[in-house]
């Protein structure tokens, strides 16, 4: 069975900072997920990358498939990215669907 | 679209009291799933179904059931409700069950159970 250990469990920081969340797991995978879920509760999924870098504005997730590890990086930070950040991988390592997830970096963007 | 949907947003048992969990998704997704989660832990999986007619065990069954009464609806059923129950669930939908499809999730049912 996968094990995933995210770090740091929480993060304050300044506007404008930027921020890194990493993201260990155990066992050999395909793809991993990187996930917010919002102060009131929502979940909605950021990045799924099998490798590499993916961008999407001020968001950044690579993947390190060798060191199975995995970073979300956040430039200029901005307090409505204050949310928990969640990663997932599957629970039995490889493609499968059923997955294990992080117990989430909560980060706290102060103006 | 409406994505995923659940039903009710919030719900007060007493122990012992059974209910259902209703979940539906108008993506034309094939597989879905059910997950709980509860403070310091990250979202476990409950149930899930790869495809319509299937249904599976995650990683945290027990005191569950689950149908998949068609291909846009999976429900979550408590038989007998104890304060252990006591999470948020969420239901959640993608393509397939593989790693590669992201997954949708619906905005979650706070439930307690007293």
């Amino acid at each position: 069975k996968n094990e995933v250990e995210q770090s740091p469990q929480n993060l304050t920081a300044q506007e404008g900072e930027f921020i890194t969340i990493n993201c260990s797991y155990s066992v050999g995978i395909s793809a991993l997920h990187w996930l917010q879920q919002h102060p009131g509760g929502g979940i909605v999924s950021l990045f799924m990358l099998s490798s590499g870098k993916k961008k999407h504005g001020r968001l950044i997730a690579t993947i390190n498939i060798q060191e199975k590890h995995s970073s979300l990086h956040i430039t200029a930070s901005h307090p409505r990215d204050s949310a928990v950040y969640i990663c997932a991988v599957p629970h039995y390592g490889g493609s499968q669907g059923n997955l294990i997830f992080g117990k989430g970096t909560k980060l706290s963007v102060k103006p | 679209n409406a994505g995923v949907t659940q039903t009710p947003k919030f719900q007060v048992l007493k122990t012992g009291q059974s209910m259902t969990l209703q979940c539906a998704q108008d993506m034309n997704h094939n597989s879905m799933y059910w997950y709980r989660q509860d403070p310091g832990m990250g979202l476990r999986l409950i149930y899930y179904s790869a495809s319509e007619g299937t249904t599976d065990k995650g990683e945290v069954p027990n005191g569950y059931n689950v149908s998949r009464l068609n291909k846009r609806e999976f429900s979550l059923r408590l038989e007998s409700a104890a304060p252990s129950q006591t999470s948020v669930y969420f239901c959640a939908s993608s393509a397939t069950a593989t790693s590669g499809y992201e997954q949708y999730f619906g905005p979650g049912t706070r439930l307690t159970v007293t």
